[in-house]
This record gives structure tokens, C-alpha cells and sequence, in this order.
């Protein structure tokens, strides 16, 4: 089955730096990469996405980019403010909304 | 937008007594439903697949007599955690897809048993 790692576990940024998050997959049949924002008993909300197409793509200050060769995929957070701190996942899935594998998440902080 | 409701939120329970946990989609027809289980500073980990109609698809390690999974009607998927212990305290959360829905999450149930 699908094997997603993610890193780093935790990142610590300063307010208006720059934050990227790296994940690999192992499944090259994975197509769909989605990012997601999670906070603290909430449910994840999708941040942005990639399809296996496309290389990359960019949402205001998140971007993404997909590297299918490599089997690796980036999140990139430009100019981050306190609010961006949260945990944050990566996850890989098949065709036609098959079942998604997630990474195991980066605690993103911000500090002021 | 798509929305999936998701009750209880918050559950105590009693070691041995089993919890059901449901999951409505409102606005779309869930032809699938995926169950997950969150443990405490850790990620989503996919516990059981389910298509209207048919027996849900477990993944390897959890126990199907345990967690049953009922998903009669396209818009309603239940959880029942049968017998619960201690250790099946956790955050559990659905997610479903229809037919020009992506993934949609429910709100999560924080279980904890006693």
C-alpha cells in the first residue's frame, strides 16, 4: 500500500519568514496530493492540492509543487503570521477519490 | 458547500459499553464514507473504507466485530465501538465523497472511555 513521510515534525518560524514542509510517497499508481490545516480538535481543512498533471500550484501565500519523478511533494508558505501556526498534513490518493494516506504532520509555529 | 454533520462531539463512556458515532452528509449523496482514528499528536489513520450499500473494507490491524460500520442510506454512515476500552480512546473522524464532492470531513468525535 501507499507509505507517506513527512518532514520536518516540527517547524519554528518567525513572523514574514518563509515555511516549507516535504513529503514523499511510495505508490507512483497516487495521483491526488492534497495539504491540510489541522488545529487542535477540529477537523482538517484543505489548504490546497495537486494533481499529478500539474507541477505546481499557487493559492496567495501557499504553493505547492510536485515532483512525480522523484515521488515528492512540497509545501510552501511565503510571509507567515502567527495564525499559520497550526499542524499540517500532506497526503497521497489514487483515482476517482480513492482512500487517502497521510503523512504524519509538521507542527508549524509562528512566532510574532 | 458540502457539508458533513458529525455527533457526538464529545463522548464518555463506561470501559465495556459501546458508542455510536454518526456521520449525515446534508447537502450531497455520500456514496463513500472513509473512517479515521487519531490518537493524540498523531496523524489520521485510515480504518475502514465504506460504500453504500456493501460491507465496509477494514484495514489491516482493525477488527471489524470491534468497530462496525453501517452505511444503509447515502446520506448516513455510522461507527459503533463495541465494547470499549481505554485504549480506544481517540479522535475519531469521517470523511466522505459523492458524486462531484471531494473530500468532506465531519466535525470529529473525541472518545473517551473510563
Amino acid at each position: 500500500g501507499e507509505n507517506v513521510e513527512q518532514h520536518p515534525s516540527t517547524l519554528s518560524v518567525q513572523e514574514g519568514d518563509s515555511a516549507v514542509i516535504k513529503c514523499t510517497y511510495s505508490d507512483s499508481a497516487s495521483n491526488y496530493f492534497p495539504w491540510y490545516k489541522q488545529e487542535l480538535g477540529k477537523r482538517p481543512q484543505l489548504i490546497i492540492d495537486i494533481r499529478s498533471n500539474v507541477g505546481e500550484k499557487k493559492d496567495q501565500r501557499i504553493a505547492v509543487t510536485l515532483n512525480k519523478t522523484a515521488k515528492h511533494f512540497s509545501l510552501h508558505i511565503t510571509e507567515t503570521q502567527p495564525e499559520d501556526s497550526a499542524v499540517y498534513f500532506c497526503a497521497a490518493g489514487g483515482t476517482s477519490y480513492g482512500k487517502l494516506t497521510f503523512g504524519q504532520g509538521t507542527i508549524l509555529t509562528v512566532h510574532p | 458547500g458540502a457539508v458533513v454533520s458529525q455527533h457526538p462531539s464529545r463522548v464518555i463512556c463506561k470501559s465495556g459499553t459501546s458508542v455510536k458515532i454518526e456521520c449525515r452528509s446534508l447537502d450531497f449523496q455520500a456514496t463513500t464514507m472513509f473512517w479515521y482514528r487519531q490518537f493524540p499528536k498523531q496523524s489520521l489513520m485510515l480504518m475502514a473504507t465504506s460504500n453504500e450499500g456493501s460491507k465496509a473494507t477494514y484495514e489491516q490491524g482493525v477488527e471489524k466485530d470491534k468497530f462496525l460500520i453501517n452505511h444503509a442510506s447515502l446520506t448516513l454512515s455510522t461507527l459503533t465501538v463495541t465494547s470499549a476500552h481505554p485504549e480506544d480512546s481517540s479522535f475519531y473522524i469521517c470523511s466522505a465523497i459523492g458524486r462531484n464532492y471531494g473530500y468532506t470531513f465531519g466535525s470529529g468525535t473525541r472518545l473517551t472511555v473510563v
